[in-house]
């Protein structure tokens, strides 16, 4: 599965929208871009995911850049309760027992 | 729909026991992952069933094995633990394994070796 690289630490103002990016610039043609969160160290919570094409649910927005090597999740409005980390990990979906999640990004909202 | 399920939540040994931890997948999905998570390490993937059968599996010793039964739900065990076995033991369930999935975590299990 391809390598992720993202921000150690993000801060977000209540209300603001979250960008929070990733570069995957080894991720192959077949490979998925996942987000999950995880919150005082509580079992990860799937957010979105997607191939090619933007995505969006009643969490959470992914954009994906059109050559696949970058994403962004972006929490439309964020609150206070949206501080966890973010885990960005591409996988292939034949091999999603291997999934690798890297280190994440700590994301604080503040009032 | 339920969610998945780890029982025990946590759970304290000592040096040489060994430990038993299960997983009951959300109802209807036939993949389990299981997963380590320590402050140095991150989450680190030890193995996943499907079917009972294993298909994929970590960088583990032979001390981590696990099971899945007829009815998906897994087990699994750590013998002779050690001290850095303490972790937070996650548990994942997918629907399948032939196309793309989305997995599921339980709430973990903590295990304390003392």
């Amino acid at each position: 599965d391809a390598k992720t690289t993202q921000p150690p630490s993000m801060d977000c103002a209540e209300g603001r929208a979250a960008n929070l990016p990733c570069n995957h610039s080894t991720i192959s043609g077949n490979e998925y871009v996942y987000w999950y969160r995880q919150i005082h160290s509580q079992g990860p919570q799937y957010i979105i995911h997607g191939l090619k094409n933007n995505e969006t649910n009643e969490m959470a927005s992914l954009i994906i850049t059109e050559d696949r090597k970058s994403s962004t999740l972006i929490l439309p409005h964020a609150t206070l309760r949206d501080t966890a980390v973010y885990y960005c990990i591409v996988r292939v979906g034949t091999n999603a027992g291997k999934s690798t999640f890297g280190d994440g990004t700590t994301l604080t909202v503040k009032p | 729909k339920a969610g998945v399920t780890q029982t025990p939540r946590y759970l304290i040994k000592t040096r040489g026991q060994q430990v038993t931890l299960s997983c009951s997948p959300i109802s209807g999905h036939r993949s389990v992952s299981w997963y380590q998570q320590t402050p140095g390490q991150g989450l680190q993937f030890l193995f996943e069933y499907f079917s009972e059968t294993q298909r994929n599996k970590g960088n583990f010793p032979g001390r981590f094995s696990g099971r899945q039964f007829s009815n998906s739900r897994s087990e699994m065990n750590v013998s002779t633990l050690e001290l850095g076995d303490s972790a937070l033991y996650l548990c994942a369930s997918s629907r399948g394994a032939a196309s793309q999935e989305t997995q599921y975590f339980g709430p973990g299990t903590r295990l304390l070796v003392l």
